[in-house]
């Protein structure tokens, strides 16, 4: 079965530092591969999605993510975190085929010290 | 282009009780999903739909859940009896067609069962 894995819970980095949260999948092929972000109390915000050519893809807010076929990874990236940025991020795949779904990880909590 | 559409944004209802939620898609968007969503973790897919025939419902708790989309357009689901347990945000989601798998969600109903 599909699955995905953020192994990071929480995560606090220093306002201004870089960020890097992961994501790992498991599934044979290549799927379609997301990172959303939500605030609390809000609904789920896409920061940037994986189709398939060039494997550093770009996303709102400043954000990029990398795609490692040999690692089976997605994670997203961060040059420099803002305290806006402070938030619950979650991974998803979706198999591509017709009768499936998008599949999250449990979610990494980032928080954003001073 | 309107958003997914959820109501109520917020509902609390005393255990043994029934509640139901509503959602409107996009436009065209033939593929909903109901996903709930407990606090601290990612959002777990409860049913699939295909215009109105159900793809998948597999991890609906089908002896209290129930779910519709007769039209093909908006859909429904309930809860009867409600559990303690049953405290989550249900989110609606919806997509144009399997190739096309970028998800738009609509901002979920907070359901608080005491």
């Amino acid at each position: 079965a599909q699955s995905v894995t953020q192994p990071d819970i929480h995560i606090t980095v220093s306002e201004g530092a870089s960020l890097e949260l992961r994501c790992n999948y498991s599934y044979g092929a290549t799927p379609y591969l997301f990172w959303y972000v939500q605030s609390p109390g809000q609904g789920l915000q896409l920061l940037l999605k994986y189709f398939s050519g060039d494997t550093l893809v770009q996303g709102i807010k400043g954000f990029e993510a990398e795609f490692k076929r040999s690692q089976s990874s997605f994670n997203l990236r961060k040059p420099s975190v803002h305290w806006s940025d402070a938030a619950e991020y979650f991974c998803a795949v979706f198999v591509g085929q017709a009768g499936t779904a998008l599949i999250f990880g449990k979610g990494t909590t980032l928080s954003v010290s001073s | 282009e309107a958003g997914v559409a959820q109501s109520p944004r917020y509902k609390i209802i005393e255990k043994r009780q029934s509640v139901a939620f509503w959602c409107n898609p996009i436009s065209g968007h033939a593929t909903l999903y109901w996903y709930q969503q407990i606090l601290g973790q990612g959002p777990k897919l409860l049913i699939q739909f295909q215009n109105n025939g159900v793809v998948d419902d597999s991890q609906l708790p089908k002896d209290r859940f129930s779910a519709e989309r007769l039209k093909g357009v908006d859909s429904t689901l309930k809860i009867q009896p409600a559990k303690l347990e049953d405290s989550a945000v249900y989110l609606c989601a919806s997509i144009l067609a399997a190739g096309l798998p970028e998800a738009f969600f609509g901002q979920g109903t907070r359901l608080t069962v005491v």
